[in-house]
């Protein structure tokens, strides 16, 4: 079945740096990616998305891009602030078509901006 | 707030027994969406509901059941509790249950199993 790996588990950054983070997916009918951001003892929400017709999205400071040959998908934050600390979850639909009801997700990356 | 509502927010329960745990989706939504959250972990999906069937399962174990009601609210009940059960328990809500929807998420309820 479908198997998605997220890397690293953890990343630091200084403030105002970049940070990305990669998941990588095992099912090439996979079609949607979503990222999902998680405060400290919040629920999960979306963040950005791509799907598989999109090689690249941007957000303001937020980007996904998405390389279907490879099978991977990486989260860019520019210019990081103190209020992106937080886990970040990737996750790939997987199944065929109409009948990709499916998200698996990745393990999470805890995000810290050291100020 | 996301719309989608959890009821209790905290439950305190022993070893052995059943609770059951609440969720309404937002409003529209016809899709229901499991997970578990364990301390510094990632989000385990249990089960997914549409309109009040199952439409797909993750890794529930047989002591959990749940169920869409008609008025497409949704139960996860959870029984013979060990200590391992202990987690944060969300709930998720789509509009037609597939993959390529914004998954809503409510607040989630903290189990403590002692």
């Amino acid at each position: 079945g479908e198997n998605v790996e997220q890397h690293p588990s953890t990343l630091s950054v200084q403030e105002g740096d970049s940070a990305v983070i990669k998941c990588t997916y095992s099912d090439s009918a996979s079609n949607y990616f979503p990222w999902y951001k998680q405060e400290l003892g919040k629920r999960p929400q979306l963040i950005i998305d791509i799907r598989s017709n999109v090689g690249e999205k941007k957000d303001q400071r937020i980007a996904v891009t998405l390389n279907k040959t490879a099978k991977h998908f990486s989260l860019h934050i520019t210019e990081t602030q103190p209020e992106d600390s937080a886990v970040y979850f990737c996750a790939a639909s997987t199944g065929l078509g109409d009948s990709n009801y499916q998200l698996i997700w990745g393990a999470g990356t805890k995000l810290i901006i050291k100020p | 707030d996301s719309g989608v509502t959890q009821t209790p927010k905290h439950l305190i329960t022993a070893t052995g027994q059943r609770v059951t745990l609440r969720c309404s989706p937002r409003s529209g939504d016809l899709s229901v969406y499991w997970y578990q959250q364990s301390l510094d972990q990632g989000l385990q999906f249990l089960i997914q509901y549409y309109n009040g069937e199952e439409r797909a399962k993750g890794n529930i174990l047989e002591r959990f059941s749940a169920q869409q009601f008609p008025d497409l609210h949704s139960e996860l009940n959870l029984s013979s509790l060990e200590l391992g059960d202990s987690a944060l328990y969300f709930c998720a809500s789509s509009l037609s249950g597939r993959a390529g929807e914004t998954q809503y998420f409510g607040p989630g309820t903290r189990l403590l199993v002692l």
